[in-house]
């Protein structure tokens, strides 16, 4: 089983900041014979289901906010906030889809200071 | 509007059989790979099952292997997941989720999600 690891486990960022989370897979998720990475996260706000972000590593889902980002490739990437909104505060997964059991990282509880 | 509704949800004892169902409007159901996805409250999420399109094809975690079984009705836009032999473990919310299509333009991934269904395993 591919484990993802996500870090930190929580982090607190001043509204308007920029909040970095990391995740990182224990198995290479780039498929060679495509150059995709086979990564993508996750916004999970309190009492409501995941929100896809972003899929395929750094594309944005459509009607996500530009101030989310994602990067990175092979087995470490970054989910970016730009700048931190109130409604940001959530908790934030990343998940390889690239062989099964597909894995979820083990959640970062984004909060403001 | 793309929607899943997840139902089924109960308190069942340990041992018992349970049926969740998903049921699917706002898209060609047919033409989607779908997935079951679990989460125990205040913790993370995890895969349980797929099945593919025309439900020929099915994977499960090893954790409920041999005892969850994935099926779907195309012809009724639903999905399900019949739970035997439950254990303790087992008592947390099931999601119901969209995977990729049969183009496999969108991968699998998951999007959108259900609300959710709560399962309780208790005597």
């Amino acid at each position: 089983d591919i484990v993802m690891t996500q870090s930190p486990d929580s982090l607190a960022v001043s509204l308007g900041e920029r909040a970095t989370i990391n995740c990182k897979s224990s198995q290479s998720v780039l498929y060679s014979s495509n150059n995709k990475n086979y990564l993508t996260w996750y916004q999970q706000r309190p009492g409501q289901p995941p929100k896809l972000l972003i899929y395929w590593a750094s594309t944005r889902e459509s009607g996500v906010p530009d101030r989310f980002s994602g990067s990175g490739s092979a087995t470490d990437f970054t989910l970016t906030i730009s700048s931190l909104q109130a409604e940001d505060v959530a908790v934030y997964y990343c998940q390889q889809y690239y062989s099964t059991p597909y894995t979820f990282g083990q959640g970062t509880k984004l909060e403001i200071k | 509007e793309v929607q899943l509704v997840e139902s089924g949800g109960d308190l069942v004892q340990p041992g018992g059989s349970l049926r969740l169902s998903c049921a699917a409007s706002g898209f060609t159901f047919s033409n989607y790979w779908m997935h079951w996805v679990r989460q125990a409250p205040g913790k993370g999420l995890v895969w349980v099952s797929r099945i593919n399109s025309d439900g020929s094809s099915t994977t499960y975690a090893d954790s409920v292997k041999g005892r969850f079984t994935i099926s779907r009705d195309n012809a009724k836009n639903t999905l399900y997941l019949q739970m035997n032999s439950l254990r303790a473990e087992d008592a947390t919310v099931y999601y119901c989720a969209r995977g990729a299509d049969i183009n496999y333009i969108k991968g699998n991934w998951f999007d959108p999600w259900g609300q959710g269904t709560l399962v309780t395993v208790s005597s």
